[in-house]
């Protein structure tokens, strides 16, 4: 079956612009969530969405934002973007929404913020 | 304030011999480990996963060892073999009411494996 899909895979953007980035999850899958991945600083979780409601939030400023769509697929922006916006920023699928249960991740967007 | 530490930024161990990598935690809420394989350009790939309730758990090459008095746990991959090469993440879960599945990953320690 196909895994979860991310676009774009890269993405180069000037400072003070606003980005949205994709993501499709594994079929069947209610939850999705989203990190940001930037060097020296591991991943850090953003948000959350099961069936269409964030259902738990990291701490970033409200620039960040997402919203899932009917059919699980989920879509992220980073609205005034920063320098340091510039990460790679990975989604992640699973099936009941517990990490448990098993929890795919995409290959990632890098957004680069000029 | 780094919840889930991985101090050893880096690894090098030769192929055919043991690597361990280490991980320590402070959050005495997580009650789920789990550890995360990722090559370049591609996403994090689960590994192997363990509830605080075991101190031990082994899948294949792959065991991971939780000390809760510690708040350490490791993951130890033998052989090790020249595609073991890759960045290791260790990662938490807290005990949620909900069914929420934020993780808390570390910083993570990239592993080479010579020849």
């Amino acid at each position: 079956k196909a895994g979860v899909t991310q676009t774009p895979r890269y993405l180069i953007k000037t400072r003070g612009q606003q980005v949205t980035l994709s993501c499709s999850p594994i079929s069947g899958h209610r939850s999705v969530s989203w990190y940001q991945q930037t060097p020296g600083q591991g991943l850090q979780f953003l948000f959350e969405y099961f069936s269409e409601t964030q259902r738990n939030k990291g701490n970033f400023p409200g620039r960040f934002s997402g919203r899932q769509f009917s059919n699980s697929r989920s879509e992220m922006n980073v609205s005034t973007l920063e320098l340091g916006d510039s990460a790679l920023y990975l989604c992640a699928s699973s099936l009941g929404g517990h990490a448990n249960y098993g929890y795919t991740f995409g290959s990632g967007t890098r957004l680069t913020v000029v | 304030d780094q919840q889930v530490k991985q101090n050893s930024p880096s690894l090098s161990v030769q192929e055919g011999r043991i690597s361990i990598l280490n991980c320590d935690y402070t959050n005495s809420m997580f009650d789920y480990f789990l550890w995360y394989k990722k090559y370049p350009a591609e996403g994090p790939t689960f590994l192997i996963s363990i509830s605080s309730i075991k101190d031990k758990n082994e899948d294949g090459r792959f065991t991971v060892f939780l000390n809760k008095s510690a708040k350490h746990l490791s993951l130890h991959i033998v052989p090790s073999q020249p595609g073991d090469s890759a960045v290791y993440f260790c990662a938490a879960k807290e005990m949620d009411a909900g069914t929420a599945s934020k993780l808390t990953f570390g910083t993570g320690t990239r592993l080479q494996v010579t020849l």
